[in-house]
């Protein structure tokens, strides 16, 4: 079956770009998750949802950053006026239920020049 | 310091090897203890997960946790090439979506044909 799904799966940005990461969680899962993962580094929370709703968004970084699940099943983590710290690998988690494992997706490598 | 500290490695052994892995960390807080798998270019797949203190083992591999010293363990038996990966520990205080995921920041481990 499909997993959790990730566009673009690279992106390089100018800094002071805009850009917009897709996740496609697995049908149904209920939790969505956003990660950053740096060069050599475990992820790092950055935000949560559960449905539609955003639960968690302690983990991100500035206001910078914006994440949205508006119908419950696809989000978007948006970053704008990008700068080379955000340079990483953007990875989304989904889960079925609120007690289960966190299935990841392939991640987004960001790199902003 | 880092509420969870890995060595980041590399680590190299030969096919066949019995591989150790480990973690410490610092938050008594943390009750499930989990080991993730992540290749190059991929995102984290859950290995194993145990609760509290003990051991669980699932094939090849056994998890141990010692929360009196702060300790997790992962021990790879019969090691493969495929086995070639880094390894990353993971803790939360709940097993909820609430309850964050703390991450080490992952050992690299290959394993020589």
């Amino acid at each position: 079956g499909a997993g959790v799904s990730q566009s673009p799966r690279y992106k390089v940005a100018k800094r002071g770009q805009d850009v917009a990461l897709r996740c496609d969680p697995i049908s149904g899962h209920v939790s969505l998750f956003w990660y950053q993962q740096a060069l050599g580094q475990g992820p790092e929370f950055l935000t949560y949802f559960q449905n539609e709703a955003q639960l968690d968004k302690s983990g991100l970084p500035s206001d910078r950053f914006f994440a949205e699940r508006p119908e419950g099943s696809v989000s978007t983590l948006k970053i704008q006026r990008t700068q080379q710290e955000d340079s990483a690998v953007y990875l989304c988690a989904s889960t079925r239920t609120s007690q289960e494992t966190q299935y990841f997706g392939p991640g987004t490598r960001l790199l902003v020049l | 310091q880092k509420e969870v500290e890995q060595d980041p490695g590399p680590l190299s052994v030969p096919e066949g090897a019995i591989v150790s892995l480990n973690c410490t960390y610092s938050n008594s807080a943390f009750q499930y203890f989990m080991w993730y798998r992540q290749y190059s270019r991929k995102g984290p797949e859950l290995l194993m997960y145990t609760y509290s203190s003990g051991n669980k083992e699932d094939g090849r591999f056994t998890a141990q946790v010692d929360k009196s010293s702060k300790y997790i363990s992962l021990f790879i038996r019969d090691s493969q090439p495929s086995d070639s990966a880094t390894y990353l520990c993971a803790m939360s205080p709940g097993y909820s979506s609430a309850s964050k995921i703390i991450f080490g920041s992952g050992t690299r481990l290959s394993i020589r044909p």
